[in-house]
Parts: structure tokens; C-alpha cells; sequence
């Protein structure tokens, strides 16, 4: 089955650096990759996602790149705020399966 | 509001008295599932349901047991809890796709956090 390794596990940036979270996926036959944001206490929720058919994506200050021949895609955060403070979670699925593999997360916290 | 609502929020049991959380949603959302988040595991996928009476193991789904009954509820039954299976839950529902495709936007429950002591 897929396999989603995420890194770092932990990432401490000062206020208004960018931020990056990188993932790796096994299944090449993978094409769905969201990411979700967990708050403190909170729900994780989507952020951002990205298909297959797509290289990069942008969302106001964040982007997601894929790269499929490396089975890598990452989360590039700009211009960190002390609200993107959260546990991020790359996941992988074919798209067409109801499966939803999940990285292991990364622990942003933002300092002022 | 369109939501999932899980219950309960928080328990304490002790090893072996068998429990259920509960999950619905208001969304007519056809799939739905389980996951477990653990420090250092992630959220790992126990059951997920593609529709009623339609369900199929994940990742971890030792211990644990799931029913589909209607399109809105989707419980986790312990049957026999043990130590190990102390974590905290979620239970997230989606749409299908457009063109088939089952990838889709979860929507997370606000979680539950279980002891099993």
C-alpha cells in the first residue's frame, strides 16, 4: 500500500521567514495530494491540495509543488504569521480509491 | 451548519467494557471513515465507508469494529477496549468527486479523546 513519509517533524522559523515541509509517497499511481492544517486542540482541515495534472499550486501565501518523477511534493509557506502556528499533514490517494494515506506531521511554530 | 459531530468528546474506560463512539453528518456525504492520530503515527485510517452497508478496513482496524447502517452515521464500536487503543479519534466524511474520483475535501469531526485505562 502507500507509504508517505513526511519531514521535518518539527520547524521553527522567526515571524516573516518562509517555511518549507517536504513529503515523499511510494504508489506512482498516486495522484491526489492534500494538505491539512491542525490547530491546537482543533480539527485538521484542508489547506491546500493538489492533482497529478498539476506542478505547482498557490494559494495567497501558500504553495504546494509536486514533482511526480520523484514522488516528492512539498508545502512552501511565505511571509509566516504566528497564526500558521499548527501540525501540518501531507496525505496521498489514487484519486479514485476512498483511501487517504497521511504523513506522520510536522510541528510548525512561528516565532515572534 | 454542515458538520460531523462526534460523541463523546472525552471518555475513561477501563479494559474490556465495550463502547461506541458515535459519528453523523448533515451533508448527505457518501463516504465517511475513522482515524486515529497518535504523537509521532499521524492520523492512520481504521474503517472507511463508501456508502451504506459498504465498509472496508484501513490501515489499523485491529480492535475496532464499524457499522453503516443509514448514509448519515457512521460508529466506532470497541468491543473489547484495551491500553493500546488510547488515542485520540476523528471521524470525517466527503463527497464523491466529480468524474468518479473519491479524492475529495474531508470534513474532520471535532475528535475524541479516549483513555482505556
Amino acid at each position: 500500500g502507500e507509504n508517505v513519509e513526511q519531514h521535518p517533524s518539527t520547524l521553527s522559523v522567526q515571524e516573516g521567514d518562509s517555511a518549507v515541509i517536504k513529503c515523499t509517497y511510494s504508489d506512482s499511481a498516486s495522484n491526489y495530494f492534500p494538505w491539512y492544517k491542525q490547530e491546537l486542540g482543533k480539527r485538521p482541515q484542508l489547506i491546500i491540495d493538489i492533482r497529478s495534472n498539476v506542478g505547482e499550486k498557490k494559494d495567497q501565501r501558500i504553495a504546494v509543488t509536486l514533482n511526480k518523477t520523484a514522488k516528492h511534493f512539498s508545502l512552501h509557506i511565505t511571509e509566516t504569521q504566528p497564526e500558521d502556528s499548527a501540525v501540518y499533514f501531507c496525505a496521498a490517494s489514487t484519486g479514485t480509491a476512498s483511501k487517504l494515506t497521511f504523513g506522520t506531521g510536522t510541528r510548525l511554530q512561528v516565532t515572534l | 451548519e454542515a458538520q460531523v459531530t462526534q460523541n463523546p468528546r472525552y471518555l475513561i474506560t477501563v479494559t474490556g467494557k465495550k463502547l461506541t463512539v458515535t459519528c453523523s453528518q448533515n451533508m448527505n456525504h457518501e463516504y465517511m471513515s475513522w482515524y486515529r492520530q497518535d504523537p509521532g503515527l499521524g492520523l492512520r485510517q481504521i474503517y472507511y465507508s463508501m456508502n451504506v452497508e459498504v465498509t472496508d478496513k484501513g490501515d489499523v482496524p485491529e480492535g475496532y469494529k464499524v457499522s453503516r447502517k443509514e448514509k448519515r452515521n457512521f460508529p466506532l464500536i470497541l468491543e473489547s477496549p484495551s491500553p493500546n487503543q488510547t488515542s485520540l479519534y476523528f471521524c470525517a466524511s466527503s463527497n464523491r468527486g466529480t468524474g468518479g474520483v473519491w479524492a475529495n475535501v474531508l470534513t474532520f469531526g471535532a475528535g475524541s479523546r479516549l483513555t482505556v485505562l
